[in-house]
C-alpha cells in the first residue's frame, strides 16, 4: 500500500496569511493525488484533481503542486472559512489512502 | 441538483451486520458514468476509503476491509448500498457516500452528508 504523510499535523494563522501544506507519497504516484478540505459535521469538499487542478467553484487562492512523492497545497491568502482540516489522497493505486490531516487553525 | 442521502442504522451491536443505502437523486447511476462509494471518518480520525461501485457491478474494495465489505447498486432505485459484517467497536464513525469523478475509482466530487454508525451493546 502506499502510505501518505502530511505535515504539518496542525498549523496556527492568520486571515490573510499565506499558508502551504505539504503530502508525502511512500512511492511515487505521478499526478494522481487529491486534496479535501473537511468541517466538522459537513462533507469533504474536493479541491483539486490532480494535484493541480483545481475544482470548478473552488476559489484560486487554493493551488496545488508536485509529482512522484513530494505535493503541496497553497493557500494565498487565508479567509475565514478557510480553517479546516485539509486531507490529501493518492489515486494512483489500490487502497486510496488518505493523508491523516493538517488542522488549519485561527492564530 | 445531485444529492445523495445515506440511511440505514445508526446503532449496530457488536457481531452484527451493518446495511447502509445511498439514495441518489439528480442523476442516474446507469447513465452517469461515474462510480460510486464510501469513505468513513472514526471519531478523531482521518478518513478511510471503503470501496466504490460502478454501476456495472464493478467493484473495488480496500484490501484492509475486502473480506467483510459488500458494495452493490440497485439500479432501479437509483441507490448503492453498503453492507460490513463482524462489527466491531473500532468500526464506529461516521460513513459517507459519494460520487467519483468520472473515470476515477477513489476520488469523490460530490458527497452525502454522512451518516453515524456507533458499534455497542
Amino acid at each position: 500500500d502506499i502510505q501518505m504523510t502530511q505535515s504539518p499535523s496542525s498549523v496556527s494563522a492568520s486571515v490573510g496569511d499565506r499558508v502551504t501544506i505539504t503530502c508525502r507519497a511512500s512511492r511515487g504516484i505521478s499526478g494522481w493525488l487529491a486534496w479535501y478540505q473537511k468541517k466538522p459535521g459537513k462533507a469533504p469538499k474536493l479541491l483539486l484533481y490532480p494535484a493541480s487542478t483545481l475544482q470548478s467553484g473552488v476559489p484560486s487562492r487554493f493551488s496545488g503542486s508536485g509529482s512522484g512523492t513530494d505535493f503541496t497545497l497553497t493557500i494565498s491568502s487565508l479567509q475565514p472559512e478557510d480553517f479546516a482540516t485539509y486531507y490529501c489522497q493518492q489515486a494512483n493505486s489500490f487502497p486510496y489512502n488518505f493523508g491523516r490531516g493538517t488542522k488549519l487553525e485561527i492564530k | 441538483q445531485l444529492q445523495l442521502q445515506e440511511s440505514g442504522a445508526g446503532l449496530v451491536e457488536p457481531s452484527e451486520t451493518l446495511s447502509l443505502t445511498c439514495t441518489i437523486s439528480g442523476d442516474s447511476i446507469v447513465s452517469s458514468g461515474h462510480n460510486w462509494g464510501w469513505v468513513r471518518q472514526a471519531p478523531g480520525k482521518g478518513l478511510e476509503w471503503i470501496g466504490s461501485i460502478y454501476h456495472s457491478g464493478s467493484t473495488y474494495y480496500n484490501p484492509s476491509l475486502k473480506s467483510r465489505v459488500t458494495i452493490s447498486v440497485d439500479t432501479s432505485k437509483n441507490q448503492v448500498s453498503l453492507k460490513m459484517t463482524s462489527m466491531t467497536a473500532a468500526d464506529t464513525a461516521v460513513y459517507l457516500c459519494g460520487r467519483t469523478i468520472r473515470g476515477v475509482v477513489g476520488v469523490f466530487d460530490i458527497w452525502g452528508q454522512g451518516t453515524v454508525v456507533s458499534v455497542s451493546s
